[in-house]
């Protein structure tokens, strides 16, 4: 069975500094594997995807990850934070066996930016 | 270009009540699926649909039923509200080709007293 585990609740980083958000997956097939964010009272929006063509996936606002097989991991990493980064982000997978293409959720990690 | 839109954005109910929630997508996408999310526990999938006029039970469907006679609709709907379904509501939507992510609403935020 896929599961998603991010390993921080809470990371908290100064404005200027990298960013790095951890997450690792069980899967028993090829996953596609998605970084989303979501800020308050917002919906989720697409950060970055990966379907099994580059390992280092590149997204939006200077976000990177990179799909590491033999460590089941997809980590998340920006080079410098900014204010706006502030957000919850949820690391998900998505089997490639699944028709129905449902997706499955880390339980999220909240970025705090200090100044 | 509207996307995913949930309508309402906010409801308090009290228990025992019934409500719909309302999903439009003008993205003609074929799969659309219904999530509530609680503190601590990321998103959780209640319903979703493949197609028009089809259904089927996510990991959390108790309490709750859907309706896809539209393609561009998906309603959720509490037949009689509990203070556990107090939550906040996302509906997403995505094409029938491999590899594309979901496209999220705003969310519905609901109260049951």
């Amino acid at each position: 069975a896929q599961s998603v585990t991010q390993l921080d609740s809470h990371v908290s980083v100064s404005e200027g500094t990298p960013v790095l958000l951890r997450c690792n997956y069980s899967s028993s097939y090829s996953p596609s594997l998605f970084w989303y964010v979501q800020h308050p009272n917002k919906g989720l929006q697409l950060l970055l995807k990966y379907t099994s063509a580059a390992t280092l996936v590149k997204g939006i606002n200077g976000f990177e990850a990179e799909f590491k097989k033999s460590e089941t991991s997809f980590h998340l990493t920006k080079p410098s934070a900014h204010m706006s980064d502030a957000a919850e982000y949820f690391c998900v997978v998505s089997e490639g066996w699944d028709s129905s293409y449902k997706l499955i959720f880390g339980s999220g990690t909240r970025l705090l930016v200090r100044p | 270009n509207a996307g995913v839109t949930q309508t309402p954005k906010f409801r308090v109910l009290k228990t025992g009540q019934s409500m719909t929630l309302l999903c439009a997508q003008d993205m003609n996408h074929e799969y659309m699926y219904w999530y509530r999310q609680d503190p601590g526990m990321g998103l959780r999938l209640i319903h979703y649909s493949v197609g028009e006029g089809t259904t089927a039970k996510g990991e959390v469907p108790d309490g709750y039923n859907v309706s896809r006679l539209k393609k561009q609709n998906f309603l959720l709907g509490l037949e009689s509200a509990a203070p556990s379904q107090t939550s906040v509501y996302f509906c997403a939507s995505r094409p029938d080709r491999q590899n594309q992510p979901q496209h999220f609403g705003d969310g519905t935020r609901l109260s049951i007293l």
